[in-house]
């Protein structure tokens, strides 16, 4: 059964790294790993995409190990703004080929 | 100008009822997507249509029908609404895709159904 799991919640304090890690343990073989934030009461908003080793952008670093199960997205420096919800989006070979968002993980940026 | 723009943004409605939720994208993108986001914030793609052909069609009730009148439209019809259709629909586009959102998707601010 194909599952895409991330940790439910995390704390933070501003200034701080922010890692937040994402399992697909049935990642398609072509497709690509992409991060999603959203905001309340807003659509999801691409963060970074990867397909493998480290992806970086002005935003987010994407770390993604060889075997490609599972992925980290990494926030430097946080700030009070980046309290958000973030998914990570895989395709996945199951009995047939299927987009799935993972759970979501809830961070909150404390002062 | 909104890039993924879909309207409207609350719709409540009553059981039985027919609805339909409406979905631009100015971007010039090939693929345009529907998402469903329950209560506990759990994202599920619906739909996705490429160059007015479906190429994904999750397992979703045939109560909804996504219609594609020009690449630029993604309208979501849902007939004999139900209690559990009450969600928060996302709309997005892609430029490109095989159903997979290879590249980055845009999302519309959601449509959130209500039904009572």
């Amino acid at each position: 059964l194909a599952k895409t799991t991330q940790p439910i919640s995390m704390d933070s304090y501003e200034g701080q790294e922010v890692n937040i890690t994402c399992s697909h343990n049935n990642i398609a073989t072509n497709d690509y790993i992409t991060w999603y934030q959203q905001f309340p009461s807003q659509g999801p908003r691409f963060i970074i995409q990867g397909y493998k080793t480290k992806v970086t952008n002005e935003v987010a670093s994407l770390f993604i190990p060889a075997d490609r199960k599972s992925s980290t997205l990494s926030l430097p420096r946080v700030s009070l703004s980046d309290t958000a919800v973030y998914y990570c989006l895989v395709g996945v070979e199951d009995s047939s080929y299927k987009l799935i968002f993972g759970s979501g993980t809830r961070l909150l940026v404390r002062p | 100008d909104t890039a993924v723009s879909q309207t409207p943004k609350y719709l409540v409605t009553q059981m039985g009822n027919d609805k339909s939720i409406k979905c631009e994208q100015n971007l010039g993108h090939d693929t345009m997507y529907w998402y469903k986001q329950d209560s506990k914030k759990f994202l599920k793609i619906m739909f996705s249509y490429n160059n007015k052909e479906l190429i994904i069609n999750e397992t979703v009730p045939n109560r909804f029908s996504p219609k594609s009148p020009d690449k630029a439209h993604l309208n979501l019809h849902i007939n004999s609404l139900e209690l559990g259709d009450s969600a928060v629909y996302f709309c997005a586009s892609s430029q490109e895709g095989r159903g997979g959102m290879s590249a980055e998707a845009f999302f519309g601010q959601g449509t959130r159904l209500t039904v009572v």
